[in-house]
């Protein structure tokens, strides 16, 4: 079943610590995205991808990176984590720009 | 700069009729885009619009209005299941969603 997935579900660590965020997709989508949402908030872009060796920053790019090595594959890491980092980060991805985007389940991030 | 509207909270009764509204300012226009996202739970696809008039799909319909920067979903024979927030998207002229940041709705039986 094609789907799109993030681990971890939910992360505590502390100041300082480095991260990364998990997210692959089975879809076979050329495009994909992180967005941190806060609650009752809207989303923002972190970084997006068009494919394989393709990264761009969003408008929140929040100190972190992003790779695409591989089509399925979009880790985000956070190289020393912050409380203001504190969120929920959702990757998604989709077929093409104008088509709807299809959300993994979340990482929910607290720093202390 | 580039701005999406909508109420922050409406309240219906189940069974009922609801129409939430969406208003937007952004730089181009290549779509409009609805969402739902349950608490807790990742947004997931409702509607996609880029021409004006009325799209229906089962008990959800959405209607776009380029010239007034204005859209709204409808929901029919609301069920307690619809409880959540409805997230209004706009695709700018760089193929970008700007997301609003949604219209909780709350399904009173």
């Amino acid at each position: 079943e094609a789907d799109i997935y993030q681990t971890p579900r939910y992360l505590v660590i502390g100041t300082g610590k480095k991260i990364t965020l998990e997210c692959s997709q089975t879809m076979g989508h050329d495009k994909m995205y992180w967005y941190q949402q806060d609650p009752g908030m809207e989303l923002h872009l972190i970084h997006y991808s068009y494919g394989v060796n393709s990264t761009e920053k969003g408008d929140l790019s929040s100190e972190s990176t992003v790779s695409r090595i591989r089509t399925e594959h979009f880790p985000l890491t956070l190289e020393s984590a912050r409380p203001s980092h504190t969120s929920q980060y959702l990757c998604a991805s989709s077929e093409r720009e104008h088509n709807e985007q299809f959300f993994g389940p979340g990482t929910r991030l607290t720093v202390l | 700069g580039q701005n999406i509207d909508q109420p922050t909270e409406m309240t219906a009764t189940e069974g009922a009729i609801v129409q939430i509204n969406c208003t937007y300012q952004t730089s181009g226009f290549n779509g409009l885009f609805w969402y739902q996202q349950h608490a807790g739970e990742a947004p997931t696809f409702l509607s996609y619009n880029v021409l004006d008039g009325l799209e229906e799909k089962g008990r959800f319909s959405s209607f776009l209005s380029r010239s007034k920067g204005y859209s709204y979903l409808l929901l029919k024979e609301l069920q307690m299941k619809d409880s959540a927030s409805y997230l209004c998207a706009v695709m700018d002229s760089n193929y970008q969603l700007i997301w609003g940041a949604g219209t909780k709705l709350i399904i009173k039986p």
